[in-house]
C-alpha cells in the first residue's frame, strides 16, 4: 500500500520570504506524484507533477518541486511567496501500474503573512 | 467545459435522513472518484468507478453509505440514515485515462452538516 506523510500540518511564512513545504511518501512500487492546491471553499487543483524523466518540475506561478529516490519525498518549494499563494497544499501518489487512485497526505496549510 | 459539477453546495440534515449528493463528471473521462475531507482524517478516497463501473469502494466507510454512476455523466453517493459524524465536505472528481500520471479534476465541494 502506498501512503504519504506532511509533517507539517501549518506552515506561516512572511510575503517575499521563501517557503518549503515537506513531503514523504511510502510505496513498494514505482509512484507517480503530485502537489495539488485548495484555495478557500474551493475543490483542489494540480499545482504540478512528476511522471518521469527531470526530477525537477516546475509550476506556471513560480513553485517547484524535486523528486528524490533515495529519500522518497518531493518537497515544495518557492523563493519568494505571495500573498495570494495562501492555501492548503497536498502531496498525492498513484501506483505506476494503476495511475487512477490518487492517495493523498494530510495537507499544510500555507499561510502568507504581509 | 465547466469541469466537474457538484449539488448541492451546501446541505444540512437532521440525523436520520436520508442524503443524496450528485456530481456530474467532465465530459468523457471515464474516471470518477468520491473523497471526504475532514479536519481529523484529511481527504479519504471512498469509492472510483470507471466506465460507471464501480473498481474500489474499499473506502466506504459504512453500509449506510453507497453509490451509484447509472451513466457517463452522472453519479450520486447516498447515506441513509445519516449521522452528526458523516459531516464533512465531500469531492467528487474525474479523470482520462492517458495512461500516465493522470491528473484529476474536482468539483467544488458538498458541504454536509448533520445535527
Amino acid at each position: 500500500a502506498q501512503s504519504v506523510t506532511q509533517l507539517d500540518s501549518q506552515v506561516p511564512v512572511f510575503e517575499e520570504a521563501p517557503v518549503e513545504l515537506r513531503c514523504n511518501y511510502s510505496s513498494s512500487v514505482s509512484v507517480y506524484l503530485f502537489w495539488y492546491v485548495q484555495y478557500p471553499n474551493q475543490g483542489l487543483q494540480l499545482l504540478l507533477k512528476y511522471l518521469s524523466g527531470s526530477t525537477l518540475v516546475e509550476s506556471i506561478n513560480g513553485f517547484e518541486a524535486e523528486f528524490n529516490k533515495s529519500q522518497t519525498s518531493f518537497h515544495l518549494r518557492k523563493p519568494s511567496v505571495h500573498i495570494s499563494d495562501t492555501a492548503e497544499y497536498f502531496c498525492a501518489v498513484t501506483r505506476m501500474d494503476s495511475s487512477y487512485k490518487l492517495i493523498f497526505g494530510s495537507g499544510t496549510r500555507l499561510l502568507v503573512r504581509p | 467545459d465547466a469541469g466537474v459539477i457538484q449539488s448541492p453546495r451546501h446541505e444540512v440534515t437532521e440525523m436520520g435522513q436520508e442524503v443524496t449528493l450528485r456530481c456530474k463528471p467532465i465530459s468523457g473521462h471515464d474516471y470518477l472518484f468520491w473523497y471526504r475531507q475532514t479536519m481529523m482524517r484529511g481527504l479519504e478516497l471512498l469509492i472510483y468507478f470507471n466506465n460507471n463501473v464501480p473498481i474500489d469502494d474499499s473506502g466506504m466507510p459504512e453500509d449506510r453509505f453507497s453509490a451509484k454512476m447509472p451513466n457517463a455523466s452522472f453519479s450520486t453517493l447516498k447515506i441513509q440514515p445519516s449521522e452528526p459524524r458523516d459531516s464533512a465536505v465531500y469531492f467528487c472528481a474525474s479523470s482520462f485515462s492517458q495512461g500516465m500520471g493522470t491528473e484529476a479534476f474536482f468539483g467544488q465541494g458538498t458541504r454536509l452538516t448533520v445535527v
